[in-house]
């Protein structure tokens, strides 16, 4: 099964940027995947795909200062003017088919925490 | 603007079978550009997909779970249920429904949610 890296946690200071990363398996390194946003007790939020060109595509209302990038196996979210509310947890997560079944895995999730 | 939300009981005894209904509002799950899906959050721990269902029946299931779960549409209602049979602690968790949309360019994503609703496994 395909496998999806992420840190744990990650922080900045307000108003910072920060560089969120998701590591595909290598089998998979040119898969397209999705980020997710999750606030505490909350559902979560689906945020942008982004493909291995580096083309990415936004979810309804999502601002400006998510944006999303590609390099290899690596999927990045950057959050510019990093605000109080994007503290939360952020997923990653890939759609395939192994085998013709259709299959879905997240990765494990990176914390971020605003200073 | 298509909701989603998720009803069932809150404690289910160890063994027995856990039964979750989502609820479609504002859109429907005849869809031929949706599918909709479970997602199951233990506590404190990261999202698993359980499983995912096609208006037309069709049923995709995460492998870990294949051989205890099920899932149903019903489009006369406008719902879709899960089903999780011989349940342990481990099945302990926040369960989602939520839809996965696709468009004309094949890009797609769990682009709603509901709320999710806790589900405890104990005796």
């Amino acid at each position: 099964l395909p496998v999806l890296t992420q840190p744990p946690s990650a922080s900045a200071l307000l108003g910072a940027s920060i560089k969120l990363t998701c590591t595909l398996s290598s089998e998979h390194s040119t898969y397209t995947i999705e980020w997710y946003q999750q606030r505490p007790g909350r559902s979560p939020q689906y945020i942008m795909i982004v493909k291995s060109d580096g083309s990415h595509y936004k979810g309804d209302g999502i601002p400006d200062r998510f944006m999303g990038s590609s390099s290899g196996a690596d999927r990045y979210l950057t959050i510019s003017n990093l605000q109080s509310d994007d503290e939360a947890e952020y997923y990653c997560g890939e759609s395939h088919t192994i085998d013709g079944q259709v299959g879905y895995v997240f990765g494990t999730g990176t914390k971020v925490t605003v200073l | 603007q298509v909701q989603l939300r998720e009803s069932g009981p809150g404690l289910v005894k160890p063994s027995e079978t856990l039964s979750l209904t989502c609820t479609v509002s504002g859109g429907s799950t005849s869809s031929s550009s949706s599918f909709w899906v479970w997602i199951r959050q233990p506590p404190g721990k990261g999202l698993e997909w359980v499983g995912s269902i096609y208006y037309t029946g069709s049923t995709y299931y995460n492998p870990s779970l294949k051989n205890h779960v099920t899932m149903s549409v019903d489009t006369s209602r406008n719902q879709f249920s899960l089903k999780l049979s011989s349940v342990t602690a481990a099945d302990t968790a926040a369960y989602f429904c939520a839809r996965r949309a696709g468009d004309s360019s094949a890009l797609w994503a769990f682009d709603i949610w509901g709320q999710g609703t806790m589900v405890t496994v104990s005796s």
